[in-house]
């Protein structure tokens, strides 16, 4: 039972280029957000799925996509990555949208823009 | 965009002394969690809580939720190295919806033997 798993852990980007971020869980929740962290901003929600299918903007979207491809994976999507983008992302979930419960992240992915 | 307070930002205390960790806000928070985060990995949930006045304890770490839910503390008794990592707050507005909760900026926490 991984719960909910990132890929790449690690991701060194030139400015302009693009890439995507993966998540996948295997709790069966419904919700599922992408966090950034940036030292001294503490976490930030770029995007959310609320459930299957649906997608919404977080505090800091811009620069950003998400894809919500099934109940288990949600992908956050780099079009053209700035150095501003440089930072530690995390995936999150959560059963149903009751907020007494828990938070569920993975490991996180560690991305710099060069 | 609501705002969560969190002090200290950073504190560095031996192992065996005691310490708080404040949570603030000006609005009222329907519940509120604390997760504890270690180098490398996401946060892990400690606690919830949820209603005005309600102490919670896990071992050695106490919680605290304000009478008028604006509020909240964390107080660890007798430190260990173990303890050592970022404590982060993060609170559910009345009348905040699927968007998640609002994090406070953490609290680096270093227990030196």
């Amino acid at each position: 039972n991984a719960g909910v798993t990132q890929t790449p852990k690690f991701q060194v980007l030139k400015t302009g280029q693009s890439m995507t971020l993966q998540c996948a869980q295997d709790m069966n929740h419904n919700s599922m957000y992408w966090y950034r962290q940036d030292p001294g901003m503490g976490l930030r929600l770029i995007y959310y799925s609320a459930s299957e299918g649906t997608t919404d903007k977080g505090e800091v979207p811009n620069g950003y996509n998400v894809s919500r491809l099934n109940k288990r994976e949600f992908s956050l999507r780099l079009e053209s990555a700035a150095p501003s983008q440089t930072s530690v992302y995390f995936c999150a979930t959560i059963w149903g949208a009751s907020y007494n419960s828990p938070l569920h992240f993975g490991n996180g992915t560690r991305l710099t823009v060069t | 965009t609501q705002l969560l307070e969190q002090s200290p930002q950073f504190l560095s205390i031996q192992e065996g002394e005691n310490l708080t960790v404040y949570c603030n806000s000006s609005s009222v928070f329907s519940s509120l969690q604390w997760y504890r985060q270690e180098p490398g990995e996401g946060p892990v949930l400690l606690v919830t809580v949820v209603t005005g006045g309600e102490v919670k304890k896990l071992k050695r770490l106490t919680f605290q939720f304000g009478d008028a839910r604006k509020d909240s503390s964390l107080h660890i008794t007798a430190a260990q190295p173990g303890d050592t990592g970022l404590y982060l707050c993060a609170g559910i507005y009345s009348g905040g919806g699927a968007d998640g909760l609002t994090f406070g900026k953490g609290t680096h926490l270093i227990i030196q033997p």
